[in-house]
Order: C-alpha cells, then structure tokens, then sequence
C-alpha cells in the first residue's frame, strides 16, 4: 500500500470547517483512499472512502485532486466531539485480505 | 445489530500468566483482524483470520501470542507469560468482503 503524508496536528475552532490533508504521492490506480478517526480510548471509528470522485456523506466530506496524489477530509461544522486522531490510509480496493496500514494520523484538537 | 463487541474492556495480569482476549465480529462477518496499540503509539497490525483459518499474521510476535478463530464462538488473542511490555489496547476488526472494517471498543491489558 502507498504511504501517506498527514500533519501531525491541528487546531480549528468549534462551528467552523476543519480541513484536514493527506498527501498520497505514490498511490496506485487501483487504491482507494479511506480516512478513519480514533476518539481518545477508543476503536476506530470509519468516516468515508473515495476512488477518484470526491465523496460526501452524513459526517463529512473528501475532495481528491484530480491526479489524485493528495486529499483533504472536510468535517463541515466542527464540534468539540469531533477532538481524535484522524488516519488517512491508502488501501488496494475493498478487499477484505487487504489490511488497513495505520500511519501516525493528524490529532485534531477542536477548541471552544 | 450489534457491533463488533471485545471482553473483557479491561485486563489486569502479574507478570508470567496468560491474558485471552475476545473478540466476536459483526453478525455476517467471517474476516477478523487484530490491531495492538502501545501507549501514545499507533496502531499495529497483528494477524488476520477468517473462521478456522490464519490468513496473515506477519504483525504478531514469534513467540507468546497466538490466535485463532474456531468455527463456532468468538476469536481468540492469547498471549501467553505476559510482560510489561505487553501492556496495550488490543483491537479487533471484523469485515466481510466488500466491506469496509468495523472496528471494537478495545480490550486494555496492563500486566503489574
């Protein structure tokens, strides 16, 4: 699988936009990019994959540049419980013999 | 339909016992994974099963630990004379193909 580049922390205020990034130079055609998050002390929790297309769903959003070498997690209106460690991780499609490869993730911190 | 559920949450174990960790999938669920997290660390792939079967296990230490997943009941980790350097949050993941990973609360191991 391909590695991937994440900031190791950020700061965002609670109600705004956190933009969160990942760098993704070497992916593969055929690898998906997927972003998980771990609230403090516990299992991590799926937020959203994506191909190519940028993708939305009910917690957030992911935008994909068009070569395909970087993305960005969008959570719309931060909240307080929105404070985890974010994972972005590359992955060769759905399968299920493909393992997820955790990599240091960026710690979100969601202030008041 | 319940998530993927671990026991116990919390492990207490002198030096030299063995400590077993439970994990039982998500109902549909035949691929199970387990991750161990070092304090302030990241996660770390151990072994992948399906039922009856070791797939990869090229994360778990040579000696100590073992796994397996028995056609009927929960998947097992096991590790054997415990040391303090296995004091972690052990994860588990079920997924069945086609599907992402969910993903348990944790088990916490502390060896005294």
């Amino acid at each position: 699988d391909a590695k991937t580049t994440q900031p190791p922390s950020m700061d965002c205020a609670e109600g705004r936009a956190a933009n969160l990034p990942c760098n993704h130079s070497t992916i593969s055609g055929n690898e998906y990019v997927y972003w998980y998050r771990q609230i403090h002390s516990q299992g991590p929790q799926y937020i959203i994959h994506g191909l190519k297309n940028n993708e939305t769903n009910e917690m957030a959003s992911l935008i994909i540049t068009e070569d395909r070498k970087s993305s960005t997690l969008i959570l719309p209106h931060a909240t307080l419980r929105d404070t985890a460690v974010y994972y972005c991780i590359v992955r060769v499609g759905n399968n299920a013999g493909n393992m997820l490869t955790f990599g240091g993730g960026t710690r979100l911190m969601v202030k008041p | 339909n319940a998530g993927v559920m671990q026991n116990p949450r919390h492990l207490v174990r002198r030096r030299g016992q063995e400590a077993r960790l439970r994990c039982s999938p998500m109902k549909g669920h035949s691929h199970v994974y387990w991750y161990r997290q070092l304090p302030e660390e990241g996660l770390k792939f151990m072994v992948y099963l399906q039922k009856e079967n070791i797939i990869d296990e090229s994360g778990m230490p040579k000696e100590r630990f073992s796994a397996e997943f028995p056609k009927e009941g929960p998947s097992i980790l096991r590790i054997q004379q415990v040391v303090r350097g296995d004091s972690a949050a052990y994860f588990c993941a079920s997924s069945q193909q086609g599907d992402g990973y969910t993903f348990g609360s944790g088990t916490r191991l502390t060896v005294v």
